[in-house]
């Protein structure tokens, strides 16, 4: 079946420094790769969708130069979280999904980022 | 305003009965997905809409594009059914993103 693969699951990190977190997709091809965040009392918010051989596109409020994305091949997908502050804390979710085929989007367990 | 508006935002069921969770949203939508949290933070998968209707075991859900709502129906709620409940709508305009609901607390009591 096909699964997503996301870790860390949780990362603690100092105010001003970066984190970085990894999503793999198994069972299936990931042409399109979403990342989320939840912060805290608010619900899932996109900050980027990734398709293959397209240009990522960022949500209003999210950057790339804050959140850079790597969408490397069919299989992973990666988020930086830049010069992160306590307004970054949260879960961060990556969705992916076939666009040939399944219209679902799987997600991973996510990455609870604790900023100090 | 908020594209998708998700109610309520917590119930309460006894085991053994039933209930409606409901989201409605402000333009058409292409498709929706349910989504369940587990206790470890994960979204697990319940459904995928894109029109009509769909059932597993106890669950049931409905979409219906035009009127523009998605219904998630529980019937026999059990103990493991708490969890907190998200819709996701699928703006085809958009680039294929998910929108969610704010999201609904479930929880079931003895």
């Amino acid at each position: 079946g096909a699964l997503v693969y996301q870790y860390p699951r949780r990362t603690i990190c100092k105010s001003g420094t970066s984190m970085r977190m990894e999503c793999q997709a198994v069972g299936f091809q990931a042409t399109s790769v979403a990342w989320y965040r939840q912060s805290p009392q608010k619900t899932f918010e996109l900050i980027a969708l990734s398709t293959v051989n397209s240009a990522i596109k960022y949500e209003q409020n999210f950057t790339q130069e804050k959140f850079p994305i790597s969408h490397p091949n069919l299989s992973f997908s990666s988020m930086t979280v830049l010069n992160a502050y306590l307004e970054d804390r949260g879960l961060y979710l990556c969705g992916a999904r076939d666009l040939g085929a399944a219209e679902t989007l799987y997600f991973g367990s996510g990455t609870r980022l604790t900023v100090l | 305003g908020d594209q998708v508006e998700q109610s309520p935002s917590a119930l309460s069921l006894h085991e053994g009965t039933g209930s409606a969770l409901r989201c409605n949203f402000t333009t058409t939508m292409r498709a929706v997905q349910w989504f369940r949290k587990n206790s470890r933070g994960s979204l697990i998968n319940l459904f995928y809409l894109a029109s009509g209707t769909k059932e597993n075991g106890r669950l049931k859900s409905a979409f219906d594009s035009k009127e523009r709502y998605s219904t998630l129906h529980i019937r026999d709620a059990q103990l493991e059914d708490s969890g907190t409940y998200f819709c996701a709508a699928e703006d085809g305009s958009s680039g294929n993103k998910l929108i969610f609901g704010i999201g609904t607390l479930l929880s079931v009591k003895p």
